[in-house]
């Protein structure tokens, strides 16, 4: 099983809409987490940590389930500019690593 | 300037090459890390360091090397490059209790 799991997508989107994804963790031992956005061909860049009581930045909105090992991260008012891909990635306690999903590929229609 | 400044930002070498991609950072961070990324593919480590005299091999080291020359810079070479090292490579730091900062990425051809 992989440390960090994302749905791959594309989720196709129509602009104006909600959408979240999920990522799971296998290690319970994990202590931080991250959302990070990247483009096509950029570098990933952090979008927004993700804290125990759950954390929104506007339109953006990240949630943590520690019993089910999962993060997830709601987008509203979905814009055109919100099409990239998004990388879930955690941080084992005692791990100075961050390990990385692969990514969600997320694109908003017209 | 980047707070993570990547250079060369693209590469054309031939196979059996030696080439070198650097790295430098202005944040002060002492943890700096080099990951290549391939097509539908997620990031991957190959080396990192946590200071100037600390270096640790990631996943997939096999074929690389690095070097910490002060706390700013950290660079990746391949000794003899081959073309599956084709790939888009980004350096990275880290403060305390941080999410990663990103370079531009050098993206990396083997001919």
């Amino acid at each position: 099983r992989k440390e960090v799991e994302q749905d791959p997508g594309p989720f196709n989107v129509p602009e104006g809409a909600t959408v979240a994804f999920n990522c799971t963790y296998s290690n319970s031992a994990s202590q931080s987490f991250f959302w990070y956005r990247q483009d096509c061909r950029k570098e990933p860049k952090l979008l927004m940590s993700v804290y125990s009581s759950g954390n929104e930045d506007g339109r953006f909105t990240a949630q943590l389930n520690r019993a089910s090992q999962y993060i997830s991260l709601l987008i509203r008012d979905s814009k055109l500019s919100d099409s990239a891909t998004y990388l879930c990635v955690v941080n084992m306690l005692g791990n100075e690593k961050l390990t990385f999903g692969t990514g969600t590929r997320l694109t908003i229609i017209p | 300037d980047a707070d993570v400044t990547q250079t060369p930002r693209n590469r054309i070498t031939k196979t059996g090459k030696r080439i070198m991609l650097e790295c430098s950072q202005t944040k002060g961070h002492d943890r700096m890390y080099w990951y290549r990324q391939d097509p539908g593919l997620g990031l991957q480590l190959i080396y990192y360091s946590f200071d100037v005299k600390d270096i640790n091999k990631g996943e997939i080291s096999d074929g690389y090397s690095v070097s910490r020359q002060a706390q700013a810079k950290f660079s990746l070479s391949l000794e003899s490059a081959i073309p599956n090292q084709t790939a888009l490579y980004f350096c990275a730091t880290q403060g305390d209790g941080e999410g990663y900062t990103f370079g531009s990425g050098t993206r990396l051809t083997v001919v």
